[in-house]
């Protein structure tokens, strides 16, 4: 398989749950990142990860952990969410994420998470 | 901080139609510029991009110019498909961190088009 790919598509849960979102790359990547994507705002850059070292976190609030145990995967953790939290959930890959380089900005999408809490 | 405006959506169009989106900026910096795509269902993908003033980036006849002076990078194409409906987000690069340790995009709201047959 190839691209950017995110387990589960659709997740309902309730504000005392806790479940994962997975998100892997089979492009050869070395940076990772989570996007939160609102009905009607811009999309809003949660975490940003480059060479499994976590480089950005964007005040996202302690409910969401994210990890990442190697370049082609990334999870977010989920605990106690609120309903104000249902969104679409979207994960990124690029080449790097402190280069220079041409490509490094360019980032590949997955399809996305969508998250309903109760 | 930098930031992405773009038009409202949602727009629709009768196919064969010509499109334009407004996306204008504010940048400290020298950003690039970028369209990306969202087809229903799908992620984001990214339509075209420019990295320095005066440049083109063109790409499924949709093309944008990044203007400095007008800090603009409006979308435009001559003739939409009802294939191209779909939601449009303009976005700019920026680096932050320590010597510019963290490369990311921030983007608009997204503007929603349908093209009806």
């Amino acid at each position: 398989e190839t691209g950017v790919t995110q387990t589960p598509r659709h997740l309902v849960m309730g504000m005392t749950n806790k479940k994962s979102l997975k998100c892997e790359q089979h492009l050869g990547h070395n940076a990772m990142y989570w996007y939160k994507q609102s009905a009607k705002k811009p999309l809003e850059l949660m975490f940003v990860y480059n060479f499994k070292e976590q480089t950005e976190n964007n005040s996202v609030p302690s409910r969401f952990s994210p990890e990442c145990p190697n370049s082609s995967h990334l999870f977010l953790h989920l605990h106690t969410l609120q309903p104000e939290d249902s969104a679409l959930y979207l994960c990124a890959s690029s080449p790097m994420a402190g280069t220079g380089a041409l490509g490094a900005n360019v980032l590949t999408f997955g399809a996305g998470s969508r998250l309903t809490v109760l | 901080g930098d930031s992405v405006t773009q038009m409202e959506g949602p727009v629709t169009l009768s196919e064969e139609a010509f499109l334009t989106i407004n996306c204008t900026y504010t940048a400290t910096g020298y950003p690039s510029l970028f369209w990306y795509v969202q087809y229903p269902g799908e992620g984001l993908q990214l339509l075209l991009k420019a990295t320095k003033a005066d440049d083109k980036g063109s790409n499924k006849g949709f093309e944008a110019t990044y203007r400095k002076e007008t800090t603009s990078f409006h979308l435009e194409k001559g003739s939409v498909q009802v294939s191209d409906s779909a939601v449009y987000f303009c976005a700019l690069s920026d680096w932050s961190g320590e010597g510019g340790a963290t490369n990311k995009l921030i983007f608009g709201t997204g503007t929603l088009l349908a093209v009806q047959p």
